[in-house]
């Protein structure tokens, strides 16, 4: 199984100010197509889950621009850059290249 | 707007069978793939199953030795989840979430409020 290491576990941020996860898959996530299938989610408290970016980099419908997603192979990072109070919760990687499809454990964003 | 409703979660006996049903609306239900996740209570996001489109392509988590069937009835536009022999393990909310094309690269573009199962004697 691949398996998605994040970090931090915990973000403290202030308000306005940028914030940066970091997700790293044991394997690359390549797949043979060429494309990255590497999501990120948001789950605000006692909510569903929320997808933010698919394929490393695409946002959804709807999600602000603020929100941006990068890396390559191994290595991927969400950014925000510029905390809102609604951006609380827990953020998750999550890969869709190999079965079984898995996630990150999930980086908690708090306010300061 | 697209809507995913899951049902038939509750307590059950380890050892029981429960059904888990998950009604869409607002797309065409038939196009897309399907998936169910569950989150044991304070912890992550566990991928459980997949269903293609028509139910022709099916894949499961390992971890769940054989014990979980997924299912879908496109004429009632509702995704299933037999689960048997549930253990105390299997715990958790259930999510049904959308794919985004019609089998698994587009995974969890839209979810449901999920639905809890508690597993206990």
């Amino acid at each position: 199984d691949i398996v998605m290491t994040q970090s931090p576990l915990s973000l403290p941020v202030t308000l306005g100010q940028p914030a940066t996860i970091s997700c790293r898959s044991s394997q690359s996530l390549v797949y043979s197509d060429g494309n990255t299938y590497l999501n990120w989610f948001h789950q605000r408290p006692g909510q569903s889950p929320r997808r933010l970016i698919n394929k490393v980099s695409n946002r959804d419908s709807g999600v602000p621009d603020r929100f941006s997603g990068s890396g390559s192979g191994t290595e991927f990072t969400l950014e925000i850059s510029r905390v809102e109070a609604e951006d609380v919760g827990v953020y998750y990687c999550m890969q869709g290249t190999q079965w079984p499809l898995t996630f990150g454990g999930g980086t908690k964003v708090e306010i300061k | 707007q697209v809507q995913l409703v899951e049902s038939g979660g509750g307590v059950v006996q380890p050892g029981r069978s429960l059904r888990l049903s998950c009604a869409a609306s607002g797309y065409m239900f038939s196009n897309y793939g399907m998936y169910w996740v569950r989150q044991a209570p304070g912890k992550g996001l566990e991928w459980v199953a997949v269903i293609a489109y028509d139910g022709g392509n099916k894949h499961y988590a390992e971890s769940l030795e054989g014990r979980f069937t997924i299912s879908r009835d496109n004429s009632r536009n509702t995704l299933y989840l037999q689960m048997n022999s549930l253990r105390l393990e299997d715990t958790a909310v259930y999510y049904c979430a959308k794919d985004g094309g019609d089998w698994a690269f587009d995974a969890f573009d839209i979810w449901g409020q999920g639905t809890m199962v508690t597993v206990s004697s």
